[in-house]
């Protein structure tokens, strides 16, 4: 059982650049989210989703895109990589409403 | 808006000391409230979640404290250790617990 895995662990990108962070879990839960966090600022929420198919956007979803085509994956999408977009990305995942959540070990990305 | 703050940002103890951590939210209206470990350049492990119909859960050493109607928890660590040093983080639920809004962290030393 190896919880929420989430790939690269570490990535530098120049300004302008797209890739996608990967987020997979395997304990067929329903929630997933992706959290950034930074300095001074904690940990925010971007996007997440309570099932296949369904996302909405939480506090910061500007420059970022998800989809969720399966129970198990919910990829990140960085459009066109900015400076203001370096800092570390969590992937995190619940059974339901009533469970706490897992978290991944997250992505350090770096944007130049 | 929910907002969570955590007091005090740091912390430094003597090994041994009995100690206890707050969080506190505006919104009572809280769902779950959870509470994370963070150790340096690591992703966030889960201590203790407090479900909505709960006041109180307990781990080994550790026991957390919920009051809605204060806004308040507590993480209560008994009898600490060099190795509890690490950054603890809070997270409220809301709106059904897809979504976390997280205190920026205590960051606890114990000293040997």
């Amino acid at each position: 059982n190896a919880g929420v895995t989430q790939t690269p662990k570490f990535q530098v990108l120049k300004t302008g650049q797209s890739m996608t962070l990967q987020c997979a879990q395997d304990m067929n839960h329903e929630y997933m989210s992706w959290y950034r966090q930074d300095p001074g600022m904690g940990l925010r929420l971007i996007h997440y989703s309570v099932g296949a198919g369904i996302t909405d956007q939480g506090e910061v979803p500007n420059g970022y895109n998800v989809s969720r085509s399966t129970t198990e994956d919910f990829p990140l999408r960085l459009l066109s990589a900015a400076p203001s977009q370096t800092s570390v990305y969590f992937c995190a995942s619940s059974r339901n409403s009533l469970d706490g959540y897992t978290f991944g070990s997250g992505t350090r990305l770096t944007v130049v | 808006k929910q907002e969570v703050t955590q007091i005090p940002a740091a912390l430094s103890v003597p090994e041994g000391e009995n100690l206890v951590l707050n969080c506190s939210f505006t919104d009572s209206a809280i769902y779950n409230l959870q509470w994370f470990r963070q150790d340096p350049g690591k992703g966030l492990t889960s201590l203790l979640l407090i479900q909505s119909s709960q006041r109180e859960q307990t781990s080994g050493r550790l026991n957390a404290s919920l009051d809605k109607s204060s806004g308040r928890s507590t993480l209560y660590i008994a009898a600490s250790q060099p190795g509890d040093s690490a950054t603890y983080l809070c997270a409220g639920s809301q709106g059904g617990s897809e979504k976390l809004v997280f205190g920026k962290g205590t960051k606890l030393t114990v000293n040997p």
